[in-house]
């Protein structure tokens, strides 16, 4: 079935570091691709998806592209701020159902 | 437009006891969506409506777990006979399948205690 894998954490930066975050997919079909973003005491909130292979998803700085040959969604961002502070997810959903299904969640901690 | 909404925020119950939580989603959204996320984890699908239909259960979902729809806008998830595994953040989402991807929107969720 479809699933996803995403880097275990916590991952601690201090800022204005660079950031990688991997994400590794399984899934029949052509899904599309999310990173979702939860702030302290907050909501899951989309931070940018793709929905083709090749697509690069951005948003506040962040960048991922759909890499279809490596089944993987990296999150990418040049320079964090200790704001970025979060649980990072990747996501994917049923090209029928439009159901997500997430991975295990990534803590980002930045100092400054 | 005020977001997806659920209540309440937070629920403490004792083991065996029923509960009932709500959702109402961003108006003019057709699909409705439960997930549940424990601690450490991602969040879990349980089930998804379109308008009023139920169109897919997760096997997560055993037969103490009922979803409804009724007018295909506000949804109630009931858990009977809670069991202390079911302590979990239940999280409501909705999405407007006419658009050429879902995304989908989701509210702050109920917490659940079970003891």
């Amino acid at each position: 079935g479809n699933s996803v894998t995403q880097m275990e954490g916590p991952v601690t930066l201090s800022e204005e570091a660079f950031l990688t975050i991997n994400c590794t997919y399984t899934a029949t079909g052509y899904p599309s691709l999310f990173w979702y973003v939860q702030y302290p005491g907050e909501g899951l909130q989309l931070l940018l998806k793709a929905t083709k292979a090749d697509d690069k998803g951005s948003n506040k700085g962040f960048e991922a592209t759909y890499r279809k040959e490596t089944t993987s969604f990296h999150l990418e961002k040049g320079s964090v701020q200790v704001s970025d502070s979060a649980v990072y997810f990747c996501a994917l959903s049923d090209r029928n159902t439009d159901k997500l299904i997430f991975g295990t969640g990534t803590r980002l901690q930045v100092f400054p | 437009d005020t977001g997806v909404s659920q209540d309440p925020r937070h629920k403490i119950t004792k083991r065996g006891q029923n509960v009932t939580f709500r959702c109402d989603p961003i108006s003019e959204h057709n699909r409705l969506y439960w997930y549940r996320q424990t601690l450490g984890q991602g969040p879990e699908f349980l089930t998804y409506f379109q308008n009023e239909a139920q169109l897919e259960k997760s096997r997560l979902l055993s037969d103490r777990f009922s979803a409804e729809r009724p007018k295909g806008s506000f949804s109630t998830l009931e858990i009977q006979r809670t069991e202390q595994g079911d302590s979990a953040m239940y999280l409501c989402a909705s999405s407007s399948r006419t658009e050429t991807y879902n995304e989908q929107f989701f509210g702050p969720g109920t917490r659940l205690t079970v003891l």
